[in-house]
Parts: structure tokens; sequence; C-alpha cells
């Protein structure tokens, strides 16, 4: 089955910095990469997705690349907010998920 | 529009005890996803159903079970409870997969306890 890696395990970031979240997976078949915040308390939310047929994709101040030929995907989160502190989730064929990033945005 | 809806928020069992957990998805979603999310780690696959039918099944053992109801909304069963099958228990749904529609909507979880 698809084994998916996901990295950092925790990310601080300041204020207003970038910040980056990587995954890489193991099925070339995959072909559909969403990646999803959860907050304290609640279900994961979709964010932002991208399929095999795109190699980068944004919205406002979230994008997310991918590279099929190194089968690795990730995430870019510009001008942080505090509001964006949150567990992130990766994921490949809409089932495997990576093991999440915490990311903490300090004012 | 309502989202996915799941109950209870909160159950305790005991240990060898059974727990049922209900999932309602969005309205026009077939599919019905369960994931297993143990304190502090990611999500697990559990089960798929679609249509009524089980499409996929993580790496789980046996007393983990379910079924999808005809009006699509499901039910996660799991015998004999062990104390390691204390988590937050969630649920999706989404069209069904392959149509470029598979987005997942999760539900808010049902938090498991075992004592």
């Amino acid at each position: 089955g698809e084994n998916v890696e996901q990295h950092p395990s925790t990310l601080s970031v300041q204020e207003g910095d970038s910040a980056v979240i990587k995954c890489t997976y193991s099925d070339s078949a995959s072909n559909y990469f969403p990646w999803y915040k959860q907050e304290l308390g609640k279900g994961p939310q979709l964010i932002i997705d991208i399929r095999s047929n795109v190699g980068e994709k944004k919205d406002q101040r979230i994008a997310v690349t991918l590279n099929k030929t190194a089968k690795h995907f990730s995430l870019h989160i510009t001008e942080t907010q505090p509001e964006d502190s949150a567990v992130y989730f990766c994921a490949a064929s809409l089932i495997y998920f990576g093991s999440g990033t915490k990311l903490n945005v300090k004012p | 529009e309502a989202g996915v809806t799941q109950s209870p928020t909160h159950l305790i069992k005991t240990r060898g005890q059974q727990a049922t957990l209900r999932c309602s998805p969005i309205s026009g979603h077939t599919s019905v996803y369960w994931y297993q999310q143990a304190l502090g780690l990611g999500l697990q696959f559990l089960l798929w159903y679609d249509e009524g039918e089980e499409r996929n099944r993580g790496n789980f053992p046996p007393r983990f079970s379910g079924r999808q109801f005809p009006n699509y909304s499901s039910e996660l069963n799991v015998n004999a409870l062990e104390l390691e099958d204390s988590a937050l228990y969630l649920c999706a749904s989404s069209r069904l997969p392959g149509q470029g529609k598979e987005t997942q909507y999760f539900g808010p979880g049902t938090r498991l306890l075992v004592l």
C-alpha cells in the first residue's frame, strides 16, 4: 500500500514568516494530494489539494507544489498569522495520511 | 448545507464492551470513511463504504466493523474493546472517488475512552 511521510513534526515560525511542510509518497499511481488543517478539538478541514496533472496550485497565502518524479509534495504558507497555528496533514490517494506537522506561529 | 455529523461526541466504555459510533454524511455524498486518531498521532484509515458496500479496509483487526445504510449514514462498531482503542474516531464523506470530486469533508469526531 501507499506510505506517506511528513516532515517536520513540529515547526515554529515568527508571525509574517513563511512555513514549508514536506511530504513524500511511495505509490507512483497516487494522483490526488490534499492538505488538511486540524484545530484543537475539531476534525481536519481541507485547505488545498492538487492532482497529479498539475505541478503547482495557489490559493491566497497557501500554495502546494508537486514533483511526481521525486514523489514529493509540499505546502507553503506565506505571511503566517497566529491563526495559522494548528496541525497540518498531507495525504495521498485520499486515505493515506502523513503523521502531521504541528505549526506554531509566534506573534 | 449541513456538514458531516457524528454521534455521540464522547463515549466511555470499559474493556471488553462494544462501542457503536454513528455518522451522517453531507447530503449528496455516497462515500463514508472512518479513521482512528490516537492522541498526538496521525489519522489511520479504518474503513470506506460506498453505496452500502465496504470498498476498502485498513490494517485493523476484524473486531472493527461497520455498515452503511440506504440513506448513506454509517455505523462503526468496535467489539471486545481494548485500552488502546481509546482515540478520536473521525468520519468523513465525499462523492464517489474517481470522478474528480472526491474531496473529503470531516466530522468533529467521537472521542472514545476505554477504561
